[in-house]
């Protein structure tokens, strides 16, 4: 089954650095990687994703990029805000008629510092 | 609220006993998905519904864990003989569910934190 690796587990950054997180991907029929942001007590909310036929998508101050080959794909946050405080999730998954599993990576705590 | 919701929020048992909860999903969303997380990690996939049919389990889903969706709106977990081990926020999810293999993103509940003592 799918395996997705996460790093760093724990990210401190100043307001208004940019922050990036990583993760790696085992199934290579994986072509669906959401991320997933996670506030304190909350539910698990979608930030961004991309799929296998993008290489880098943009959202105003985040960013995913992908690398298919190295099996591998980032999210780029700048200009980081203290309400950009949270646990990141990333995730994968192959898109299938029948819907799709997401295999999440162990999260990334980032706290930004005013 | 339009959001997907779950029932009970909280719920604190002893080991052995058995636990229900409940999940309705947005509104026309065909596609619902339960996960497991536990402090510190990501969500774990449980098992998931096209309409009222489970289309996965995972290994995770012991003969103890059971789950329905009747009538393809609303879905019951149930956990039998409950174990220290089963401690965890449950959280479900729903989506739209294209049929046709294309973007399908997930919305996720709340939760339901089960304590078990």
């Amino acid at each position: 089954g799918e395996n997705v690796e996460q790093h760093p587990s724990t990210l401190s950054v100043q307001e208004g650095d940019s922050a990036v997180i990583k993760c790696t991907y085992s199934d290579s029929a994986s072509n669906y990687f959401p991320w997933y942001k996670q506030e304190l007590g909350k539910r698990p909310q979608l930030i961004i994703d991309i799929r296998s036929n993008v290489g880098e998508k943009k959202d105003q101050r985040i960013a995913v990029t992908l690398n298919k080959t190295a099996k591998h794909f980032s999210l780029h946050i700048t200009e980081t805000q203290p309400e950009d405080s949270a646990v990141y999730f990333c995730a994968a998954s192959p898109i299938k008629a029948a819907g799709n599993k997401l295999t999440f990576g162990g999260g990334t705590r980032v706290l930004v510092k005013p | 609220d339009t959001g997907v919701s779950q029932d009970p929020r909280h719920k604190i048992t002893k080991r052995g006993q058995n636990v229900t909860f409940r999940c309705d999903p947005i509104s026309e969303h065909n596609r619902l998905y339960w996960y497991r997380q536990t402090l510190g990690q990501g969500p774990e996939f449980l098992t998931y519904f096209q309409n009222e049919a489970q289309l996965e389990k995972s290994r995770l889903l012991s003969d103890r864990f059971s789950a329905e969706r009747p009538k393809g709106s609303f879905s019951t977990l149930e956990i039998q003989r409950t174990e220290q081990g089963d401690s965890a926020m449950y959280l479900c999810a729903s989506s739209l569910g294209t049929g046709t293999g294309g973007f399908d993103e997930q919305f996720f509940g709340p939760g339901t934190r089960l304590t078990v003592l």
